[in-house]
């Protein structure tokens, strides 16, 4: 099936600010998962979101889970230089999971 | 505790040949999951194994099958190698416990076809 829309592709930002990114699907999902990956390792889990409407928090990251059902954001705030890498969505209906193209994030200290 | 692991962690294959993949997922974690990772198509999923039988599989074709163990470990076989199979093959292990969802991957198997 047709990946995710992920957006924005790449962000450059400075040490401090926040950040957010998105993903739009043409398909209803019942989970949005968000990872991060970094250089030759495996993405890790940051947040699992299971109803509409829903908001999460873990630590300085915050996502939600749209009314819709067809669309996920995730915010940064205060970004450090350890938040570097791809970040990357995934929306799963039953066996049908789908992932986003991936954010690049670049934090200039 | 151990993490997810994978092997091996690189592999070359040629045209036509079969490969099989390992994952030992992490202690207590009966979902093992498989993905294919490449620059043009980005991540997809291949399919996930519960208790031993398979839950849910994506959308590739017959000659990507995977297994999974008593001990909860898994492998997957590619048969007859394409060109096009080159890719960095992850596996991730996972349950739900406390009302919440926990998932590890693994560093992946960069496999490379020519």
């Amino acid at each position: 099936g047709q990946q995710l829309n992920q957006s924005p592709q790449s962000m450059f930002i400075q040490e401090g600010e926040d950040v957010s990114m998105n993903c739009t699907s043409s398909s209803i999902f019942n989970t949005w998962l968000w990872y991060k990956q970094d250089p030759g390792e495996g993405p890790v889990l940051l947040i699992a979101l299971y109803k509409a409407g829903e908001l999460t928090s873990n630590g300085r990251l915050t996502a939600q889970f749209g009314i819709t059902r067809k669309d996920s954001f995730l915010n940064i705030s205060a970004s450090i230089p350890s938040d570097v890498g791809i970040y990357f969505c995934a929306g799963q209906e039953w066996a049908d999971m789908r992932f986003g193209a991936g954010t690049r994030l670049t934090v200039k200290p | 505790k151990a993490g997810v692991t994978q092997t091996p962690r690189y592999l070359i294959k040629t045209r036509g040949q079969q490969v099989t993949l390992s994952c030992s997922p992490i202690s207590g974690h009966r979902s093992v999951s498989w993905y294919q990772q490449t620059p043009g198509q980005g991540l997809q999923f291949l399919f996930e194994y519960f208790s031993e039988t398979q839950r849910n599989k994506g959308n590739f074709p017959g000659r990507f099958s995977g297994r999974q163990f008593s001990n909860s470990r898994s492998e997957m076989n590619v048969s007859t190698l394409e060109l096009g199979d080159s890719a960095l093959y992850l596996c991730a292990s996972s349950r739900t416990a406390g009302g919440g969802f926990e998932q590890y991957f693994g560093p992946g198997t960069r496999l490379t076809v020519t």
